[in-house]
Formats: C-alpha cells, sequence, structure tokens
C-alpha cells in the first residue's frame, strides 16, 4: 500500500461546478498536508496547505483535514477551465526526516466548458 | 515570493556524458531537492540537503551525486549519463523552523533526454 493514494482519475467536471479531490495516507503520525497543481510540462505549484482538523478556505479552494480518518481533500468551486491540471496531494510524515514530503501519484481534473 | 530557478529548461546529452544540473534559491532556505518525475511513476525524490556541503540520499540516488557548496545553489551531477535517466528533474527549496511547516517550492523543471 502506497503512503500517499490519490485516485488518478481522469475526473471531469463542467464548467461553473465543484471538484472534489480526495487523498487518503498511512497511518503514521503527520504533520502537514499539501495540495500542488501542475499543469501538462510544467512544474508543480503549491496552491493550499492545512496543519489542523477541519476546513481552510482561499479563494475558490478548500482544503479539508481529517486527521481520524486520514484523508485529505480538496475543492474546487466554480470550477474554471484553467482549473484543468493534475492535482497532487503531498503529506509530511513523522518520524523520519521531518523536511521530507511524500507525493501522491496525482489526479488528473478536466473542467468541461 | 519564492523563486527557485534551474539552469536550464531543455538539455540534450549523450550516453556516458557527465552531466550537471544546477538549482538556484534566492530565499535563503535551508533545504534543497532533486526529483525526478517520469510518467507513472509520480514525483521521486534522489538527493536533499538540509545545509551547506550536507546531504542524504533519497529514494534513488544510484547514478547520481550533489553538491551544495553554497547555501543557495544545488547541483545534481550525473556521472555518466545513461538513457534511463532521461526524465523531467525538478529542484525544491523549503524553510526550516515552525512557520514553513516544509512547505516546498519548486522550480520550472529540467527536461533532460539522453540520447
Amino acid at each position: 500500500q502506497k503512503e500517499v493514494e490519490q485516485n488518478s482519475g481522469p475526473l471531469s467536471v463542467p464548467e461553473g461546478a465543484i471538484a472534489s479531490l480526495n487523498c487518503t495516507y498511512s497511518d503514521r503520525v503527520s504533520q502537514s498536508f499539501f495540495w500542488y497543481r501542475q499543469y501538462s510540462g510544467k512544474s508543480p505549484e503549491l496552491i493550499m496547505s492545512i496543519y489542523s482538523n477541519g476546513d481552510k478556505e482561499d479563494g475558490r479552494f478548500t482544503a479539508q483535514l481529517n486527521k481520524a480518518s486520514q484523508y485529505v481533500s480538496l475543492l474546487i468551486r466554480d470550477s474554471q477551465p484553467s482549473d484543468s491540471a493534475t492535482y497532487l496531494c503531498a503529506v509530511n510524515f513523522l518520524p523520519g526526516s521531518a523536511r521530507q514530503l511524500t507525493f501522491g501519484s496525482g489526479t488528473q481534473l478536466t473542467v468541461l466548458p | 515570493d519564492v523563486k527557485v530557478t534551474q539552469s536550464s529548461r531543455y538539455l540534450v546529452k549523450r550516453t556516458g556524458e557527465k552531466v550537471f544540473l544546477e538549482c538556484v534559491q534566492d530565499m535563503d532556505h535551508e533545504n534543497m531537492f532533486w526529483y525526478r518525475q517520469d510518467p507513472g511513476l509520480g514525483l521521486r525524490l534522489i538527493y536533499f540537503s538540509y545545509d551547506v556541503k550536507m546531504k542524504e540520499k533519497g529514494d534513488i540516488p544510484e547514478g547520481y551525486s550533489v553538491s551544495r557548496e553554497k547555501k543557495e545553489r544545488f547541483s545534481l551531477i550525473l556521472e555518466s549519463a545513461s538513457t534511463n535517466q532521461t526524465s523531467m528533474y525538478l529542484c525544491a527549496s523549503s524553510g526550516s523552523g515552525i512557520a514553513s511547516y516544509n512547505e516546498q517550492f519548486f522550480g520550472p523543471g529540467t527536461r533532460l533526454t539522453v540520447l
């Protein structure tokens, strides 16, 4: 079992809908959680960070963390075609090197005009 | 804003050549990382460094070495390039301390082709 798992997709949603991306992680002590957006041929771009249980909102993006259930999700409201990308979930596990992140394999999102 | 730059966007080398990939960050970050990304395999950590002249192996260090002589610069070296090292190489950096929570910021990537 991978330490960070994501549904690879592709996930397709119509423009204006809510896109929901999910990530589960293994039963290890974890400190921080991140969502990265990666356009085709480009490098990952950090879009959300979350450190405690609950929701964190930033514009059209909401990250949700549930440590008891070991999942973190990303909601994109009012999805736009420009949101079409691969979304990577990353987790900072402890112990071990506190500086490393473990990445999921990514979910490919397509927003249909 | 954090800026991480990489020396080349595209690079074509021949088998057996020595290849240098350079990464520079301007945010005084302590930690720097080299990954490779391949279709179906995701991001894989090659090496990282948490201080000048310090380095630690990641998940796939074989065939690679690194150098960190200055805090802002982290170099990845392919001693003798092979075709299976054709990949997208990504550099990242992060700060230390509680405020950073280990957020990593990526450079634009170098697409290396070994013929």
